[in-house]
């Protein structure tokens, strides 16, 4: 059973709107959440985290929302950008109990020009 | 430039003929870990290691082995491989911080493509 899932496989957005990537967990002693972004050919890279003592955190265009009584957690893109295109994979931890990250599946964002 | 090297990116074998895939990190990081990708799957760690003879099972340990004999290399061994082992596997490594920092962002190599028929 998927301890973290992202229901929506693919994801497509026109450049210049919102993206908004959609991750849901199920065990309770996850505390730090994770956004990593693939290119084909590469290893996953970081993109943005938080923890559960927060409810949001921005970087630039990205930002992730937790909702924790809901056990989800999105990443909203604004603007989209054609670079953006990548699967993107939402993680979680549970950090305060030892070391080992849990990946979802990922979900596959494409930007139209 | 900081980075987690893996060797090899593709490799095709047959079943049951030993084989290594080498993952060396130059970040003097303590953690490192294997992940697998498979499609609807996302990545299921194998093993992870905390630190130099220390390693642990991640969640689909079957049909692997590791060793961290040296902090900079973490080698993945299918003694034995089997079809169902033909996956893109990510060798991956952070530092551990303290605070908020800690393991915050995970390296992650270029992927091996590994096919066994």
């Amino acid at each position: 059973d998927q301890q973290v899932k992202q229901n929506s496989p693919s994801l497509s957005v026109q450049e210049g709107r919102i993206s908004i990537l959609n991750c849901d967990y199920t065990n309770s002693m996850f505390d730090y959440f994770l956004w990593y972004k693939k290119y084909p050919a590469e290893g996953p890279t970081f993109l943005i985290s938080i923890s559960s003592i927060k409810d949001k955190n921005e970087d630039g265009r990205f930002t992730v929302f937790l909702n924790k009584s809901a056990k989800h957690l999105s990443l909203h893109i604004v603007p989209s950008q054609p670079g953006d295109s990548a699967v993107y994979f939402c993680a979680a931890s549970p950090r305060l109990y030892g070391q080992n990250f849990v990946f979802g599946p990922g979900t596959r964002l494409s930007v139209l020009p | 430039e900081a980075q987690v090297t893996q060797n090899p990116r593709y490799l095709i074998t047959v079943t049951g003929k030993k084989l290594t895939v080498t993952c060396s990190q130059n970040m003097n990081h303590e953690y490192m870990s294997w992940y697998r990708q498979d499609p609807g799957l996302g990545l299921r760690q194998i093993y992870y290691s905390m630190n130099v003879e220390v390693t642990d099972k991640g969640d689909v340990p079957e049909g692997y082995k590791v060793s961290r004999k040296e902090k900079r290399n973490f080698p993945l061994i299918l003694e034995s491989p089997s079809p169902n082992q033909t996956s893109l596997y990510f060798c991956a490594s952070s530092s551990l911080g303290q605070g908020a920092t800690w393991n915050e962002k995970l390296f992650f190599g270029s992927g091996t493509q590994l096919s066994v028929l």
